[in-house]
Order: structure tokens, then C-alpha cells, then sequence
């Protein structure tokens, strides 16, 4: 139990476009969904956190413009980032709150972003 | 400010000895504590999840918990080279909140 899937695993895009990756949860309702990134040997930077049916909340410094987040279900959530530049490229991991649970989070295996 | 620490190591240790990684929070509001392990690569898996205080045990895993001396931490009894990774340490800090404030990691390299 307990699964997060993410999608894509890895993407290459060009400067200047768009990416969307979807995270789901497969086996349980989350109540809440983040998104974290991760430069290589470093720790993870989380990003935000989603509720399904409200607004992302956002950690200082991550543009809200640039990486859209959406939740639009208590099994899916989508982080769109927009307008793409190299220094965008890095490993982004979602994780699921198990609804009810006492705050344990689940991760997704993670997306690979190369933006050229 | 709130932190979590943990020794960043690297922490080596023989085939089937025992690993203990240890970890410490400020944040004396702190409710639910958990231990994750990456893998190089990879994304954090779960291993343990710990909320009051002494021991919980699960297969060669251990986590133990000190509230009263804000301390976490995790045994690994029969240590393999398959737990060779980086354990990181997150705590949710005081009451209503959702976010996990994780350690920086300890990296586990097990010997054979």
C-alpha cells in the first residue's frame, strides 16, 4: 500500500517550453501533496504544498508564476513548469499525505527535468 | 530558528554490525518523527515512522525516540550492503502543521 506514481520519469525539453508532471496517488486519498526539488548532492528544497481544491501554498523564494500546481482530485496532483530555463533542470519529487494518517508522507520515484 | 541535524558522515560499517544514525530537533513542539533512506538517484522511501517515546521495532529496523532530550534515532541490526544509502531524519514541527523539516542525511556505507 501506500504507492505514489509519478509522470513523467524523466523529460528533456527546450528552453522557452513548458513541462508538466503528474503525481498520483494510487492506493490511497490524499489530502494534501507536496513538491520537492532536488539538485544533485544536495537535501530536498520543498517547494509547496497542495490541497486538493485550494490554492498551492508556495515557500519563499519559488515563483508561483513559474511552477503551477494544481490539485485537482484527492489522488492527483500537477506541477506545470512554465517557460523553462537550464538552471530549471534538476529532480522533482512529489510525496502524498495519507488523509486521516498522522503526517506520514509517501514519495513518488521522481521526474528528471534536462531543460537545453 | 528550527533545524534538525544529523552527523552528514560518512558513516561505515562492517556487514552485520549495527548502524546507529542519530538525530536531533529544536523544536520541542514536535509530534511525529520518521526516517527515510535514498538511495543514490532515487527518491526517499519511508522506513519507519516513530510518535512517542522508547523503542519501535520493525524487522532489522529500530527507531527510538527521546522527547525530553530531543533526540531520534535509528539501529540497523544485521547491517547488508543493501542498506548502504543516505538516511535522512524529518520531524513535523508543533501541532496543525503538514510539513516535514528533514535533516540534512547521514550516508550509510556498509563494508562487506
Amino acid at each position: 500500500g501506500a504507492v505514489v506514481s509519478q509522470h513523467p520519469s524523466w523529460v528533456i525539453c527546450k528552453s522557452g517550453t513548458s513541462v508538466k508532471i503528474e503525481c498520483r496517488s494510487l492506493d490511497f486519498q490524499a489530502t494534501t501533496m507536496f513538491w520537492y526539488r532536488q539538485f544533485p548532492k544536495q537535501s530536498l528544497m520543498l517547494m509547496a504544498t497542495s490541497n486538493e481544491g485550494s490554492k498551492a501554498t508556495y515557500e519563499q523564494g519559488v515563483e508561483k508564476d513559474k511552477f503551477l500546481i494544481n490539485h485537482a482530485s484527492l489522488t492527483l496532483s500537477t506541477l506545470t513548469v512554465t517557460s523553462a530555463h537550464p538552471e530549471d533542470s534538476s529532480f522533482y519529487i512529489c510525496s502524498a499525505r495519507f488523509a486521516g494518517g498522522p503526517g506520514e508522507q509517501y514519495f513518488g520515484p521522481g521526474t528528471r527535468l534536462t531543460v537545453t | 530558528q528550527k533545524e534538525v541535524e544529523q552527523n552528514s558522515g560518512p558513516l561505515s560499517v562492517p556487514e552485520g554490525a549495527i548502524a546507529s544514525l542519530n538525530c536531533t530537533y529544536s523544536d520541542r513542539g514536535s509530534q511525529s518523527f520518521f526516517w527515510y533512506r535514498q538511495y543514490s538517484g532515487k527518491s526517499p522511501e519511508l522506513i519507519m515512522s516513530i510518535y512517542s517515546n522508547g523503542d519501535k521495532e520493525d524487522g532489522r529496523f529500530t527507531a527510538q525516540l527521546n522527547k525530553a532530550s530531543q533526540y531520534v534515532s535509528l539501529l540497523i541490526r544485521d547491517s547488508q550492503p543493501s542498506d548502504s544509502a543516505t538516511y535522512l531524519c524529518a520531524v513535523i514541527e508543533g501541532f496543525g502543521n503538514e510539513k516535514l523539516t528533514f535533516g540534512t542525511g547521514t550516508r550509510l556505507t556498509i563494508i562487506p
